[in-house]
Order: structure tokens, then C-alpha cells, then sequence
């Protein structure tokens, strides 16, 4: 079945670090990817998306390139700041079951000032 | 800014009692869900809900679990009989459309149940 597989956390950097998140997945077909991230005490919150091959979803700064030739969807940013300390997911969703996402295991990242 | 709130925050109970997760869907919504994530684990859908009706549920949403939306605000999940594994934070989530394009599923703060 569809599954995604991001990188293990916890990741700790140092406020302006460069940011990669690896997320891999296993799908049929075209799957639309997510990046969703939880901040502390909140809920899970839509950071960005992409529908199609080569499409490039981007938010606060974060980026993430749907490559369907690795099956990946990394998530990027050049700067990161205290404030982006929350846990990340990436998910999918597959046409033939729109409804429902599938998400990863999800990573926490923390960033030192 | 208008949001799906969970209650409790908190949920301790013992193995064999019924637990009743409850949530408040963001008001105009027509479409919700429930998901969990089991400590270290993955976050997985359970069920999803429209017009009353169950419209599609995963392998985990088995006889033990029921949804219910007793009322024009709340949407609820039952365990009947809890069990140890049952243990995870549960996440509620609404949405504008169905089959829906995720980006419509508006997700709360989630229940952490702990099944003693």
C-alpha cells in the first residue's frame, strides 16, 4: 500500500542553519504530497504542497520539489529560525482514496538562538 | 481565526472502560475525521464522515470504535472497550470538501488517551 518515510529526528540546528528534511515515498500512480507541521500545543497545520511531477510547493520560507523519478519530497529552508521549532510530517494523499492522508512518522526539529 | 478544538487535552482510563474523544469541527465544515498516532509511530487515519454517514474507515476502525455527531457542533469518537494499544493522541480534523483536497482538512490539538 501507500506509505511515506521521513528522516528520524530529532534535529537540532543553530538559528540561520540551512534545513533539509528527507521524505521518501511509496505510491501507485500520481499522488498529491504534503508537508504538514505541528507547533508545540497546536494542531496539525498545511505548510505546503505539490499536485504533480516537478512541481515546486513553498511557504514561510520552506520549499519542497515533488521528484518523481526519486519518489521524494524534501523539505528545504536556507535560514531557519527559533519560531520554525515544531514537529514536521509529510504526507500523501492518493486520487483513488482522497479522503484519507497518509502520513510519516514525522520530525521534530528544534533550533538554538 | 476559526479552529477545530479537541477536549479533553488529556484522557486516562482503564483497560475495558468505554472513552468518548469529543471535538468541535470549525462551524460551515461538512466533512470530518479522526486520526491517531501512536507514540513513535505514524500518524494513521481512522475514519472519515459526511451527512451522518461513515464514508470510508481504515482497518484500525474496527466494532470497538463508533463516530457519532449527537448535535449541529460536536463530533465524536467512541472506544467501547478500551485496550493498552489503544494508547495514542487522536487527532480531529474537518474539511470543506470531500474526497477531499487535503489542504481543506483543518486538524485539532488532539486527545492523548493513555490506557492504563
Amino acid at each position: 500500500g501507500d506509505s511515506v518515510t521521513q528522516m528520524e529526528g530529532p534535529v537540532t540546528l543553530s538559528e540561520e542553519a540551512f534545513l533539509t528534511i528527507n521524505c521518501t515515498y511509496t505510491a501507485t500512480g500520481y499522488p498529491s504530497l504534503f508537508w504538514y507541521v505541528q507547533y508545540p500545543g497546536e494542531g496539525l497545520q498545511l505548510l505546503l504542497k505539490a499536485t504533480k511531477a516537478d512541481d515546486k510547493g513553498s511557504n514561510k520560507g520552506f520549499e519542497a520539489t515533488y521528484r518523481k523519478e526519486t519518489t521524494s519530497f524534501h523539505l528545504e529552508k536556507g535560514s531557519v529560525q527559533v519560531s520554525d521549532s515544531a514537529v514536521y510530517f509529510c504526507a500523501l494523499s492518493h486520487p483513488s482514496s482522497a479522503s484519507k492522508i497518509i502520513f510519516g512518522s514525522g520530525t521534530r526539529l528544534s533550533i538554538r538562538p | 481565526e476559526p479552529e477545530v478544538t479537541q477536549t479533553p487535552s488529556h484522557q486516562v482510563t482503564q483497560m475495558g472502560q468505554e472513552v468518548i474523544l469529543r471535538c468541535v469541527p470549525i462551524s460551515n465544515h461538512l466533512y470530518f475525521y479522526w486520526y491517531r498516532q501512536i507514540l513513535g509511530q505514524k500518524v494513521e487515519f481512522l475514519v472519515s464522515f459526511y451527512n451522518n454517514e461513515i464514508s470510508e474507515k481504515s482497518e484500525i476502525f474496527d466494532d470497538q470504535f463508533s463516530v457519532e455527531r449527537p448535535d449541529g457542533s460536536n463530533f465524536t469518537l467512541k472506544i467501547r472497550s478500551t485496550k493498552l494499544e489503544d494508547s495514542a493522541m487522536y487527532f480531529c480534523a474537518s474539511g470543506t470538501s470531500g474526497g477531499a483536497a487535503p489542504d481543506t482538512q483543518y486538524f485539532g490539538p488532539g486527545t492523548r488517551l493513555t490506557v492504563l
